[in-house]
């Protein structure tokens, strides 16, 4: 069976620091693979995809960015934190098709 | 970029009420998803349909291609059904979702 693995689970971080999220599937190959953020009172977002190994695709202009260095692995990294990059970050993954989405745990993000 | 609604935002019942909640979306898509949010944050899939009606348990989720609506019902509500609730579509890059700003549903014993 699939499993989905995010890490951290909690992460506090000062204004300016760096920032690396990871995920991790298992149980399957070549899927699309998605980040996206919750942030406080506001519904989710697709940040950003990838439909393999070093194809990455944003959404949204941010102060993030993604890279995909393995085919089931996912990886959410910044320079220098925002106060706005806080939120709850998901990590999904599906098949090309029929498309249902799976998600991981999350990382509760708060920059402080 | 279709645009999703979702109501009630916020809906407060008695354990044993019927639920329903509606969502709607602007572009023709392949199939909905109904999601659910714990307060921890987990998100669990509750069903993707892209026609007429999927039932599992006490949650039942209808969709009408024609009229892009779509509807989550909970029959005999129960305390543990108290969650966020989120219908989603298809619209993103590489069919990335894009989301309904979610149901509030909390149900008293």
């Amino acid at each position: 069976s699939q499993t989905i693995h995010q890490w951290p689970a909690t992460l506090v971080q000062p204004v300016g620091s760096p920032l690396s999220l990871e995920c991790t599937v298992e149980g399957t190959s070549n899927p699309n693979l998605y980040w996206y953020r919750q942030a406080a009172g506001r519904g989710l977002q697709l940040l950003f995809y990838s439909v393999g190994i070093g194809q990455i695709s944003s959404e949204v202009p941010q102060n993030l960015s993604a890279s995909r260095p393995q085919d089931r692995q996912f990886i959410l990294s910044s320079k220098k934190l925002l106060l706005s990059d806080s939120g709850f970050y998901l990590c999904a993954w599906s098949r090309v098709s029929p498309y249902e989405q799976y998600f991981g745990p999350g990382t509760r993000l708060t920059v402080t | 970029k279709n645009e999703v609604e979702q109501s009630p935002q916020n809906l407060t019942a008695q354990e044993g009420e019927f639920i329903t909640i509606n969502c709607s979306y602007s572009v023709g898509i392949s199939a909905l998803h109904w999601l659910q949010q714990h307060p921890g944050g987990g998100i669990v899939s509750l069903f993707m349909l892209s026609s007429g009606k999927k039932k599992h348990g006490r949650l039942i989720a209808t969709i009408n291609i024609q009229e892009k609506h779509s509807s989550l019902h909970i029959t005999a509500s129960h305390p543990r059904d108290s969650a966020v609730y989120i219908c989603a579509v298809p619209g993103g890059g590489a069919d990335g979702l894009t989301f309904g700003k979610g149901t509030h549903l909390i149900i008293q014993p």
